[in-house]
């Protein structure tokens, strides 16, 4: 498959553990925010988003967590799955029309 | 099935041969972009189209063209390519540019 990084920080989790995987953004004036996963090959695929005047949203099994404070997004996943492995971006937009990619994180799931 | 669709999906060329990269989404998307991947540095914004005819440069548009005649496509255009341009692109699409974008599969280039 594609390699789409291959100097990423990693993470490593065990089967059914919970995931953290966080973001430092860079323009305190975003307002919009966006997790995506990518998988091996594959283009990127939207999980969940958060607006800035939120701090908090559910999906099922992932959690976004915005503090606005210090610039700082996190997506937490429950009881990991191998199907969970792969890349994991953060998004933010601002000006309503300026997207900016993190360089993401890849996790790994062991059993 | 809602996509985006990528063509060709990889290319190996050389220097200075025009080359363009076919973008169509079947989702009526207004919002369309092409991206380059590169290790270390992430997805980056080449050129976005909010619309028909109006097409605005991101943050590494040098050495692309894009257009935009209609709403489903939106082909990237490498009018003389050099080997800096070796990358992984992706387009996608969206309703609007503040919604979650579907991305294609990406098409991997090599530039000799």
């Amino acid at each position: 498959g594609e390699s789409v990084g291959l100097h990423l920080p990693t993470l490593s989790v065990q089967e059914g553990d919970n995931s953290i995987i966080n973001c430092a953004y860079s323009n305190s004036a975003s307002d919009y925010f966006i997790w995506y996963k990518q998988e091996s090959g594959k283009g990127p695929q939207f999980i969940i988003d958060i607006r800035s005047n939120m701090d908090k949203r559910q999906g099922q099994r992932v959690t976004v967590l915005l503090n606005k404070t210090v610039k700082h997004l996190s997506l937490q996943i429950a009881a990991t799955q191998p199907g969970d492995s792969a890349v994991y971006f953060c998004a933010e937009i601002f000006n309503t029309d300026k997207l900016i990619f993190g360089t993401g994180t890849r996790l790994q799931v062991f059993p | 099935e809602a996509q985006v669709t990528q063509n060709p999906r990889y290319l190996i060329t050389v220097t200075g041969k025009k080359l363009t990269v076919t973008c169509s989404q079947n989702m009526n998307h207004e919002y369309m972009s092409w991206y380059r991947q590169d290790p270390g540095l992430g997805l980056r914004q080449i050129y976005y189209s909010m619309n028909v005819e109006v097409t605005d440069k991101g943050d590494v548009p040098e050495g692309y063209k894009v257009s935009r005649k209609e709403k489903r496509n939106f082909p990237l255009i490498l009018e003389s390519p050099s080997p800096n341009q070796t990358s992984l692109y992706f387009c996608a699409s969206s309703w609007s540019s503040n919604q979650p974008q579907h991305f294609g599969d990406g098409t991997r280039l090599s530039i000799l």
